[in-house]
């Protein structure tokens, strides 16, 4: 079952632009991560922010948590046409059971 | 350089013959997830594995079937497939369930 819900569905921007997406969660969680698809292939890790930290820089991407809301966003900034894909948050749940769960994804076009 | 490797890539099927999808990892991971991936959609979680402990989720069909042989390789069996399984299957390690996931290419399974 989906833990997350993001939002847009899907988003098109030009190159330069920022791309901002959304996610929100349901349950208890150690970490949020975010993950990259290109059509057709397997998902590529981004960035993982633990549930005691609130923001997360890496290269041209940013990355928000705020657990009181169960809420978190991807900023990626000056985007390229090489971003072009569909991106996930995937939630790792506190407890014995835990275990990775994905969200619904954005796609993202960005357009020369 | 591949660090989890699905095979095969592309996989066709008849309608109820039983198959067998595969992924190896070299990293040496606990965890290894087996994911369905539908047109467009979200990953869903069908089973995991934390080293021998089989975790299946309440909403995976009886239809799949999970090995773990050793830590290096993972097996997914649909007994018999129907038309609605056909779907990109993706495999995925991690070095503990509050980490980061890699996942395979996927093998993308096509139900005739």
């Amino acid at each position: 079952s989906q833990q997350g819900e993001e939002d847009p569905q899907a988003l098109s921007i030009q190159e330069g632009e920022n791309a901002t997406m959304n996610c929100s969660y349901k349950t208890s969680i150690n970490n949020l991560q975010w993950y990259r698809q290109n059509s057709g292939r397997g998902l590529v890790h981004l960035i993982l922010i633990r549930s005691n930290e609130r923001e997360k820089h890496s290269g041209r991407l940013r990355v928000t948590l705020d657990t009181s809301k169960k809420s978190s966003s991807l900023l990626i900034t000056a985007s390229r046409a090489a971003d072009t894909a569909s991106y996930f948050c995937a939630t790792a749940n506190t407890g014995t059971a835990s275990k990775l769960t994905f969200g619904t994804g954005t796609r993202l076009q960005v357009t020369l | 350089d591949a660090m989890v490797i699905q095979n095969p890539r592309y996989q066709v099927t008849q309608f109820g013959k039983p198959v067998t999808l595969s992924c190896s990892q070299t990293l040496n991971h606990n965890v290894m997830y087996w994911y369905q991936q539908k047109s467009s959609q979200a990953p869903k979680l069908l089973f995991h594995y934390y080293d021998k402990d089989f975790n299946n989720e309440a909403d995976t069909p009886d239809n799949f079937q999970s090995r773990r042989p050793n830590t290096s390789f993972c097996f997914l069996d649909i007994r018999s497939p129907g038309l609605g399984d056909a779907a990109m299957y993706l495999c995925a390690t991690s070095s503990g369930v509050y980490t980061e996931a890699f996942f395979g290419q996927g093998t993308r399974l096509t139900v005739v």
